[in-house]
């Protein structure tokens, strides 16, 4: 069974643009959340997604949002990118949304660096 | 609030010999679960082991194993006869029940350095 994948696997941006980020969750998984990961901050929970309705938020500002797909698939996107931006942003898929109980898996990432 | 702490920022050892990963949580929910996952140098989070908070028997899957208090909300992690393979980052982490969907909150995280 394939993983969870991400496109793409490194990203530059210049302060100011936006950028839109794709996973594809293993097959058969419902539920797509999304983490950004910072030398900083660590590992911060951003959004997750279940039956293309988001149910839980992170706090991160507006700039942050995502969607999700029927086929599960998710994307998010960060508009006016500012250089506190550059991270490491992991995908996780698991099979469904439950009340903390499924285990979540995590692809390999995309690495944003704005400049 | 949900918090997890790892105290222990790096461990060195050499190789062959067990280490411990400590973790603390803090939940005011009755039902909770514990993770740990694993990142190796290529970024990916690897899943290790779940525990639910009404299960606090230890776990041991070859040389990993777990040993989950609640009595001190400690769900630390042990490596018996590390390999150079361990070495990575390991990070804690902890879901309530009481939050619908699978939001995880993590330590953050215990760089380990296995030296051959």
């Amino acid at each position: 069974k394939a993983g969870v994948t991400q496109t793409p696997r490194y990203l530059i941006k210049t302060r100011g643009q936006q950028v839109t980020l794709s996973c594809s969750p293993i097959s058969g998984h419902r539920s797509v959340s999304w983490y950004q990961q910072t030398p900083g901050q660590g590992l911060q929970f951003l959004f997750e997604y279940f039956s293309e309705t988001q149910r839980n938020k992170g706090n991160f500002p507006g700039r942050f949002s995502g969607r999700q797909f029927s086929n599960s698939r998710s994307e998010m996107n960060v508009s006016t990118l500012e250089l506190g931006d550059s991270a490491l942003y992991l995908c996780a898929s698991s099979l469904s949304a439950g009340y903390g109980s499924y285990e979540q898996y995590f692809g390999p990432g995309t690495r944003l660096t704005v400049t | 609030a949900q918090k997890v702490t790892q105290a222990q920022t790096e461990i060195s050892v050499v190789e062959k010999e067990d280490v411990t990963l400590d973790c603390v949580y803090e939940t005011r929910d009755t039902t909770y679960y514990l993770f740990w996952y694993k990142q190796p140098p290529s970024g990916e989070l690897v899943f290790l082991i779940r525990r639910n908070s009404f299960d606090e028997q230890n776990e041991i899957s070859g040389r990993y194993s777990w040993n989950f208090q609640k009595s001190t909300s400690s769900f630390n992690f042990t490596i018996t006869a590390s390999q150079v393979v361990d070495s990575a980052v390991y990070f804690c982490a902890l879901s309530e029940a009481e939050e619908y969907g699978n939001k995880l909150v993590f330590g953050a995280g215990t760089i380990l350095r296995v030296k051959s």
